[in-house]
């Protein structure tokens, strides 16, 4: 399975745009990029995910580069309840489990 | 209920005890997993079912862990001979296969100390 590499924490000022990173340089052809986040003493909660194309739902902005090795997830106005750790997450399409890494955590700020 | 559901959520036990933790996924789901997330670390995948096999049971850490699934629903993950090592968050998630896989839906999870 591919591998991911996140910063281990970000900060953002509330009403600003957060921008995570990712980088997925190994992802092979059939394998979609997910996210999820974890707010404090929570169980995960599924953020979105994608293949190829960029992806947008009520929550957040999946940017994925051209070249797939690399992603980017976008909170457009980030709120102090949106302060989780935020993991990004390889999934081959033939498998249904996901494996989850250390994750960056965004810590927003008044 | 809407939600992935976990009993205990708090379990405290002492060391050599067995234990048995409870996860109720939603109505439908087919998919059932269980992690766990031991404390300030990332979570660890332990075994996965689909219906009532498990295709993965790559990450139970020892013989010591088990986990079945009845009637495609209800699945019980069980710790024996409990260890201080043990003590973590016990997560399960469920999926539906029409979510086009890998949107989990995660319960709270059942907290367990070993003393």
């Amino acid at each position: 399975d591919a591998k991911t590499t996140q910063p281990p924490s970000m900060d953002c000022a509330e009403g600003r745009a957060a921008n995570l990173p990712c980088n997925h340089s190994t992802i092979s052809g059939n394998e979609y990029v997910y996210w999820y986040r974890q707010i404090h003493s929570q169980g995960p909660q599924y953020i979105i995910h994608g293949l190829k194309n960029n992806e947008t739902n009520e929550m957040a902005s999946l940017i994925i580069t051209e070249d797939r090795k690399s992603s980017t997830l976008i909170l457009p106005h980030a709120t102090l309840r949106d302060t989780a750790v935020y993991y990004c997450i390889v999934r081959p399409y033939n498998t249904d489990k996901l494996i989850f890494g250390t994750g960056t955590r965004l810590q927003v700020f008044p | 209920g809407a939600g992935v559901s976990q009993s205990p959520s708090n379990k405290v036990t002492e060391k050599g005890k067995d234990v048995e933790l409870r996860c109720d996924p939603i109505s439908g789901h087919t998919a059932l997993y269980w992690y766990r997330q031991s404390l300030g670390q990332g979570l660890e995948f332990l075994i996965y079912f689909q219906g009532n096999s498990a295709p993965d049971k790559s990450g139970l850490p020892s013989d010591r862990f088990s986990a079945e699934r009845t009637g495609g629903s209800v699945s019980t993950l069980t710790i024996q001979r409990t260890q201080q090592e043990d003590s973590a968050v016990y997560l399960c998630a469920s999926s539906s296969p029409g979510a086009g896989g890998g949107e989990l839906f995660f319960g709270e999870g059942s907290r367990l100390t070993v003393l």
